[in-house]
Order: structure tokens, then C-alpha cells, then sequence
């Protein structure tokens, strides 16, 4: 069984520019997440889609960071323009629809914001 | 609200050495907790996880943690460390029904030849 794909697989932007990821998740894995890991300090969730809608985003900087999972399979999370503070890895994980399932991560986008 | 806390940021033990890290939780209903580890520049990868059944759950590559109710906690053990331990563990708390997760800020191990 493939696993969840992530490119690119490291990224260096300057400030201000703009910078998109993209993820496809594992075959038949209809919930997707996008997690911001800074240096140090556990993953955070961003945004969590069913499907392609969006279940929980609450924690997405939403004047700077969008994201889309138009056909409800792969999904791509931009950031616009991009601060310094962004600098972090961004993984992406997805799960099958059954209850607290666990969630398979792909190995991440390394981004780098100068 | 659901919380986890690692104590300690960085574990250091000897090869052959048990190994203990150690989580507590958080949680206004039952939780459903897992245990992931992080090699350098991956992603995570699930060593194992809590869903109410067996309090001691076993996991992959020797590794096993206990449920404690009355301590909030799920200690993550094995009982002999390898050079290949070498890695991050994160703790996780799973929020609701729709598996989304919240993460401790993580317990780097070093093993020591």
C-alpha cells in the first residue's frame, strides 16, 4: 500500500513571496490533515478535511495560509505571502473514515522562509 | 480541553537500557491515545496506540505503554534500548470522533554505545 505523498520535499522562499505544498493521501482515505511543525515543538493542526469539505480549520492563519481538496482525494495548502514565523515543516497525514483511527503522515515539506 | 505534557525534553540512556518516557493527558471524556516516532527529516510513524480495550498495549519494534486512568498517564517502555531508538516520540491525544490530533512537544532519545 503506497503511502501519503508530499512534494516538494524541502522549499526555501523569502519572506513575502508565496509558496504551495501538495499532499495525495492514501487510496480510500477520505479524512486529510495538514500539521505545521516548528523546530522543537510538536505538530499543530491546520486545517482537517472529510471528503472536500473542511471539518476544522480554526487554527489556520486564514489571511495568509488557504488551502483545497477540490475531488476530495489530493489536497494542496498555500501560503500567501509567507513570514518569517512560517519556517516549520508541514505534514500531511490522512485517515479512513472509522472513528479515532490512527493517521499515516507523509515525511513532510521542509520550509524555509529567508 | 484536551492536553498532552512529555516530561522531560530529552531522554539520554546506555544501549541495553530500559527505556521510559513519559506522557500524561488531559481529557474531559475517554480518551484514545497514541505513540509516534520521528526520525530525522521523516515523517511520523505510529508505534502504538490506546482504544479503551487493553490498558497495556504493545507496539512495533519492542515497544509497549500502560494506561493509567487514576495517573492520566501512558508511559511509553521498552526494555532495552538499540542504537536504531534513536529518534523522537511524541505523544497524542486523540480530539472527538474525528481523529484529529494534539501532540506534546515531544521527548528526543539518545542512545549511548
Amino acid at each position: 500500500e503506497a503511502g501519503v505523498a508530499q512534494s516538494p520535499r524541502y522549499k526555501i522562499i523569502e519572506k513575502r513571496q508565496s509558496v504551495a505544498f501538495w499532499c495525495n493521501p492514501i487510496s480510500g482515505h477520505a479524512t486529510l490533515y495538514w500539521y505545521q511543525q516548528i523546530l522543537g515543538q510538536g505538530p499543530k493542526l491546520l486545517i482537517q478535511f472529510q471528503n472536500n469539505g473542511v471539518v476544522d480549520d480554526s487554527q489556520l492563519p486564514k489571511d495568509r495560509f488557504s488551502a483545497e481538496r477540490l475531488k476530495g482525494v489530493d489536497s494542496t495548502l498555500k501560503i500567501q505571502p509567507a513570514k518569517l514565523e512560517d519556517s516549520a515543516v508541514y505534514l500531511c497525514a490522512s485517515s479512513s473514515t472509522r472513528a479515532r483511527t490512527e493517521a499515516f503522515f507523509g515525511q513532510g515539506t521542509r520550509l524555509t522562509v529567508v | 480541553a484536551q492536553s498532552v505534557t512529555q516530561l522531560g525534553s530529552h531522554v539520554s540512556v546506555s544501549e541495553g537500557a530500559l527505556v521510559l518516557l513519559r506522557c500524561n493527558y488531559s481529557s474531559s471524556v475517554p480518551p484514545y491515545l497514541f505513540w509516534y516516532v520521528q526520525y530525522p527529516n521523516q515523517g511520523l510513524q505510529l508505534l502504538l496506540k490506546y482504544t479503551s480495550a487493553a490498558t497495556l498495549v504493545k507496539g512495533i519494534n519492542g515497544f509497549e505503554a500502560e494506561f493509567k486512568k487514576s495517573e492520566t498517564s501512558f508511559h511509553l517502555t521498552k526494555p532495552s534500548a538499540h542504537m536504531s531508538d534513536a529518534a523522537e516520540y511524541f505523544c497524542a491525544v486523540s480530539l472527538g470522533s474525528q481523529g484529529n490530533l494534539i501532540f506534546g512537544k515531544g521527548t528526543k532519545l539518545s542512545v549511548k554505545p
